[in-house]
């Protein structure tokens, strides 16, 4: 069956632009994970989805990060006013979430996001 | 806060060399802990977990010990081969908060023949 897929694979904006990034999760996990990487680094978390809801933001660096996924399946991380920093991997993951159990969460190939 | 510190690469090593990353973690409570791995060109894919203290995880020749104790959760195989070279992170979660992955900076494994 088809992964976690996200668009697009890279995207170079200009500083003070807005971008949107994609995710389809499995089809069937109802929870959903973004992940920033920066070069040299591990993936730190973002915001988590249980549903439609975003259940744990407290990831999101700033209110310029906003994510949404309105009918539980795809998700979309909006930046606004992009800046130099802003500039990474954006990973995306999904996983079955049973209750307090411990699923694999299954990671998309990422988004390279330049800010130039 | 939590967090996960990992050995630095790269780790260069001959093909069937024996491979240790180390792995140590700080914590309130006792977190479930993974290793994941990220081939050339690949997604990040789950390589092995241990829920519990003492509880080993094992796949692909890898194994590691969740030790309470020591806070360590090392990465060992016996004999790498070639295509086990990649990026090996080390991570953290706690159940019953959104199962977030708390990850290492990663450590880079070259096998060379």
């Amino acid at each position: 069956g088809a992964g976690v897929s996200q668009t697009p694979s890279n995207k170079v904006t200009e500083k003070g632009k807005y971008v949107e990034l994609r995710c389809d999760p499995i089809s069937g996990h109802t929870a959903l994970y973004w992940y920033r990487q920066s070069l040299g680094q591990g993936p730190e978390f973002l915001i988590y989805f249980q549903g439609t809801g975003a259940a744990d933001d407290s990831g999101l660096p700033n209110d310029r990060f906003f994510a949404v996924r309105p009918e539980g399946s795809v998700s979309t991380l909006k930046i606004q006013r992009t800046e130099r920093g802003d500039s990474a991997v954006y990973l995306c993951a999904s996983s079955l979430r049973r209750g307090d159990l411990v699923d694999e969460q299954f990671f998309g190939p990422g988004t390279r996001l330049t800010v130039l | 806060g939590n967090s996960v510190t990992q050995m630095e690469g790269p780790v260069t090593l001959s093909e069937e060399a024996f491979l240790t990353i180390n792995c140590t973690y700080t914590a309130t409570g006792y977190p479930s802990l993974f290793w994941y791995v990220q081939y050339p060109g690949e997604g990040l894919q789950l390589l092995l977990k241990a829920t519990k203290a003492d509880d080993k995880g094992s796949n692909k020749g890898f194994e590691a010990t969740y030790r309470k104790e020591t806070t360590s959760f090392h990465l060992e195989k016996g004999s790498v081969q070639v295509s086990d070279s990649a990026v090996y992170f080390c991570a953290l979660m706690f159940t019953g908060g959104g199962n977030k992955l708390t990850f290492g900076t990663g450590t880079q494994l070259k096998v060379e023949l």
